[in-house]
């Protein structure tokens, strides 16, 4: 395991459509992060699970949004009926959990094109 | 609101000279601080760090400076190589919000050979 892990790389998907981004966060981390990032901007946050529970959601997650942790390993992030305003890269990072003091190690991202 | 601010969008240095990235911030209880650099199509990668105990952090060509007072943090790269030429993210975390980074919008650093 060398590091945190996004599936697809890139989604081309119709509007209208659902898609859904799967990453496989670094094994012994049990804090994980879903960021999206447009262009020109920093990637900002959308929501963090400890282990299974999703503890926090950004008012950016709109109700079309979705996320899971089962079993607090890999995570999932669905989103239902794309529009052209969901184009942007979608980041997932994970970190240990052992304190504020250690950063978060980043996917290298799905990057997602609504047409 | 952005909480992390990074006033320069772009920066172009000369090979071997000094790269200086500045970063501001506006809460106060940010108390650690973290840069990360990224090349397209992939994802950011953790570079320094710094609590706000220190105001100063080495690793190598790279020293992160604080200014607790003045909300303000720098990024000294030095000698500065091509291979740096990527954007660099200033980034805080927010204990008070699981940790998490709240990133500022970035600085896309070229260094000319």
């Amino acid at each position: 395991d060398t590091g945190v892990s996004q599936d697809p790389r890139h989604k081309i998907t119709k509007r209208g459509q659902n898609v859904t981004f799967r990453c496989d966060p670094i094994s012994e981390h049990n804090r994980l992060y879903w960021y999206r990032q447009t262009l020109g901007q920093g990637p900002e946050f959308l929501t963090y699970f400890q282990n299974e529970a999703q503890l926090e959601k950004s008012r950016l997650l709109s109700d079309r949004f979705s996320a899971e942790r089962p079993k607090g390993s890999f995570s999932t992030l669905e989103i239902q009926r794309t529009e052209q305003g969901d184009s942007a890269m979608y980041l997932c990072a994970s970190s240990p959990g052992t304190g504020a003091d250690t950063e978060a190690f980043f996917g290298q991202g799905t990057r997602l094109t609504v047409v | 609101d952005q909480q992390v601010k990074q006033n320069s969008p772009s920066l172009s240095v000369q090979e071997g000279r000094i790269s200086i990235l500045n970063c501001d911030y506006t809460n106060s209880m940010f108390d650690y601080f973290l840069w990360y650099k990224k090349y397209p199509a992939e994802g950011p990668t953790f570079l320094i760090s710094i609590s706000s105990i220190k105001d100063k952090n080495e690793d190598g060509r790279f020293t992160v400076f604080l200014n607790k007072s003045a909300k303000h943090l720098s990024l000294h790269i030095v000698p500065s190589q091509p291979g740096d030429s990527a954007v660099y993210f200033c980034a805080a975390i927010d204990e008070t919000s699981y940790d998490k980074v709240i990133f500022g919008p970035g600085t896309s650093l070229s260094v000319i050979p």
